[in-house]
């Protein structure tokens, strides 16, 4: 069955740190990858997508994601992180007939 | 141009009105989608439109009733709702066919902010 976990459900770190959200899937074909980001109240923000090729993914914002197949993950970083990222991340595997199996989330507290 | 449209961003209603929520695309995109977000949860797909037909309904309770008039608009329908209906309700649409065996991205409206006293 197609699953997505998110292990962090909450992660703090300092403004101009170092950032890496963890996600990892379970699905049985070549997976379709996204990461979201979405702000209070707002909808979601695609930041990247993984579909085929270079396992690793330049996107928005300065995020990048790198797939591995060995360790079914796809996880999120940024080098340098700004108050503005503070806001709720999710990775999505898409699926057959274009079905969405999301993450439960990964809430970002950036601290001054 | 990637941008859904969503209105109205905030709406009220009691348990016996009627209303309405709608979504724009103007992508040429021949999938849309409507999911309802709770707070702190990712969101759970609610029905799937492809090329103006309903092809996923995600077992959601008839007083939500979907409607694609054209391939650029999808309407919610509202009738009779529970005060646990209240969330976040968003549509996106995607470029591919969803009747396909490969993924395809989904683009993502602002959300309608439902409240039903």
């Amino acid at each position: 069955a197609q699953s997505v976990t998110q292990p962090d459900i909450h992660i703090t770190v300092s403004e101009g740190a170092s950032l890496e959200l963890r996600c990892n899937y379970s699905y049985g074909a070549t997976p379709y990858l996204f990461w979201y980001v979405q702000s209070p109240g707002q909808g979601l923000q695609l930041l990247l997508k993984y579909f085929s090729g270079d396992t690793l993914v330049q996107g928005i914002k300065g995020f990048e994601a790198e797939f591995k197949r060995s360790q079914s993950s796809f996880n999120l970083r940024k080098p340098s992180v700004h108050w503005s990222d503070a806001a709720e991340y999710f990775c999505a595997v898409g699926a057959y007939g274009n079905q969405f199996y999301f993450g439960t989330g990964t809430s970002l507290t950036v601290i001054p | 141009d990637t941008e859904v449209t969503q209105t109205p961003k905030h709406l009220v209603m009691g348990m016996t009105n009627k209303k309405s929520l709608k979504c724009e695309q103007h992508m040429g995109h021949r999938a849309m989608y409507w999911y309802k977000q709770k707070a702190k949860k990712p969101p759970e797909l609610m029905f799937v439109y492809s090329y103006e037909k309903l092809s996923i309904n995600e077992s959601v309770p008839s007083r939500f009733s979907p409607e694609c008039p054209n391939s650029s608009l999808l309407n919610l329908h509202l009738h009779a709702l529970q005060p646990e209906d209240s969330a976040l309700y968003l549509c996106a649409s995607s470029p591919g066919d969803p009747r396909s065996v490969s993924s395809d991205t989904q683009y993502f409206g602002p959300g309608t902010r439902l409240t039903v006293l």
